[in-house]
């Protein structure tokens, strides 16, 4: 069965910094992209970035390009994201989300990480 | 950027009834939609991809139509579960590009 549980989540000052990180199992990890998700309060959901099974491509929306960067460790199954210089407008649950039936499509999620940037 | 438009934002209906949730994307994206269900506290869940192509373990009253611009999920007879939240999602450009549309809350009447 498929499993993906993300953690480092937490109450962040404006400026600051948070490394999330997603434990994958139930799947050969390194066979399919990999991406986050997040989903302010009471909103609907953006796509964050994702990644080439082998890390050679990653991508990102425009609105956290130069201040996050995903990664992978296929050796330990995990994903991870890297934000920077976090803002208000960051505040959000964030999920990891596999492409394993479907390329393109996100078939499972985690249950989320709640990052909240307030000082 | 390919926009995603939903419609309508809320579908007030009672169980048993036929629900019909549309989005409309701003340019041709062939059959590259798919669709999600969130219920409330819960990560979303893939319904159908590829406009009509049923996830693994979906129920047959959940069916997805269209291709070019404009896409429909049905939901034939609204259980009580149903009742929630949808997304569409488009991967035409993926990758790198995901794009979701704003949602439609299925409501009970």
């Amino acid at each position: 069965e498929v499993h993906l549980v993300e953690s480092g989540g937490g109450l962040v000052q404006p400026g600051g910094s948070l490394r999330l990180s997603c434990a994958a199992s139930g799947f050969t990890f390194s066979s399919y992209w990999m991406s986050w998700v997040r989903q302010a309060p009471g909103k609907g959901l953006e796509w964050v970035a994702n990644i080439k099974q082998d890390g050679s491509e990653k991508y990102y929306v425009d609105s956290v390009k130069g201040r996050c960067t995903i990664s992978r460790d296929n050796a330990k199954n995990s994903l991870y994201l890297q934000m920077n210089s976090l803002r208000a407008e960051d505040t959000a649950i964030y999920y990891c989300a596999s492409n394993i039936v479907a390329a393109g499509y996100l078939d499972y999620w985690g249950q989320g990480t709640l990052v909240t940037v307030s000082s | 950027e390919i926009v995603l438009t939903q419609s309508p934002a809320t579908l007030s209906l009672s169980p048993g009834e036929r629900a019909t949730l549309s989005c409309r994307a701003s340019q041709n994206i062939n059959h590259y939609l798919a669709w999600y269900q969130q219920k409330p506290g819960q990560a979303p869940r893939l319904l159908i991809y590829d406009a009509s192509r049923r996830a693994t373990g979906i129920p047959a009253r959940f069916s997805g139509s269209g291709s070019g611009t404009d896409f429909t999920l049905t939901i034939s007879s609204l259980e009580p579960e149903d009742f929630t939240v949808y997304y569409c999602q488009q991967r035409y450009k993926w990758p790198p590009e995901y794009t979701f549309g704003g949602g439609t809350k299925v409501e009970i009447k």
